[in-house]
């Protein structure tokens, strides 16, 4: 059973800070790999996506990796602002069951 | 840009009720899901679908029955509301299951008392 863990759950920086959110998966067999970002009362909104095949991508100021042998992913958030403060999920789609796994989230929060 | 639109935002029900979250996207996607949000237990998986006419259950099915008999809408019932329903629902829709941008609705606030 595919398990996803993204460490650490909660993270406060100052503004301007680059940064770092993790993403583990134990089973390689993905078809790709998604981050979210998640409001206080809202849905997801899908900041990234990155296919089994790709390495990484960039929108932004955000950059995501994924390194697939190692059951990693991270998402680089550059010069942090307050407005990227929020919870970020990322979600793996199993080409097993071809249904999607969602990690518990880091709760970012970015101080002026 | 309607995306994915749930009703309601917010439902208070008493234990043994029933009703209905209802669900649609305009984006003529055919996988669509949906999920539970719960404190320390992440999202899970209740039902999905990969078309119109087809369903299957998913992780946390149990309590619930969802149909698919059009692309657009994918309503979810809950028979009789139990306390431990309590939670707040998502649902998601994909152009297909094989590796597409999920799509969330903005969720319905569920409180069985």
């Amino acid at each position: 059973k595919q398990e996803v863990t993204q460490i650490p759950a909660a993270l406060s920086v100052p503004e301007g800070e680059n940064l770092v959110l993790n993403c583990s998966f134990t089973d390689s067999a993905i078809y790709n790999l998604q981050w979210f970002r998640q409001d206080p009362g809202k849905g997801l909104t899908s900041l990234l996506l990155i296919q089994s095949s790709q390495r990484e991508q960039t929108s932004g100021r955000l950059n995501a990796s994924l390194d697939k042998s190692s059951g990693r992913s991270t998402l680089y958030i550059a010069a942090s602002q307050p407005g990227d403060s929020a919870t970020y999920l990322c979600a793996v789609l199993n080409t097993n069951a071809g249904k999607s796994t969602f990690g518990d989230g880091t709760t970012l929060t970015v101080k002026p | 840009n309607a995306g994915v639109t749930q009703t309601p935002k917010f439902q208070v029900l008493k234990t043994g009720q029933s009703m209905t979250l209802q669900c649609a996207q305009d984006m003529n996607h055919e996988y669509m899901s949906w999920y539970r949000q719960d404190p320390g237990m992440g999202l899970r998986l209740i039902h999905y679908s990969v078309g119109a006419g087809i369903t299957d259950q998913g992780e946390v099915p149990n309590g619930y029955n969802v149909s698919r008999s059009t692309t657009e809408d994918f309503p979810l019932r809950l028979l009789s509301a139990a306390p431990s329903q309590t939670s707040v629902y998502f649902c998601a829709s994909s152009l297909d299951r094989s590796g597409n941008t999920i799509y969330f609705g903005e969720g319905s606030w569920l409180t069985v008392v």
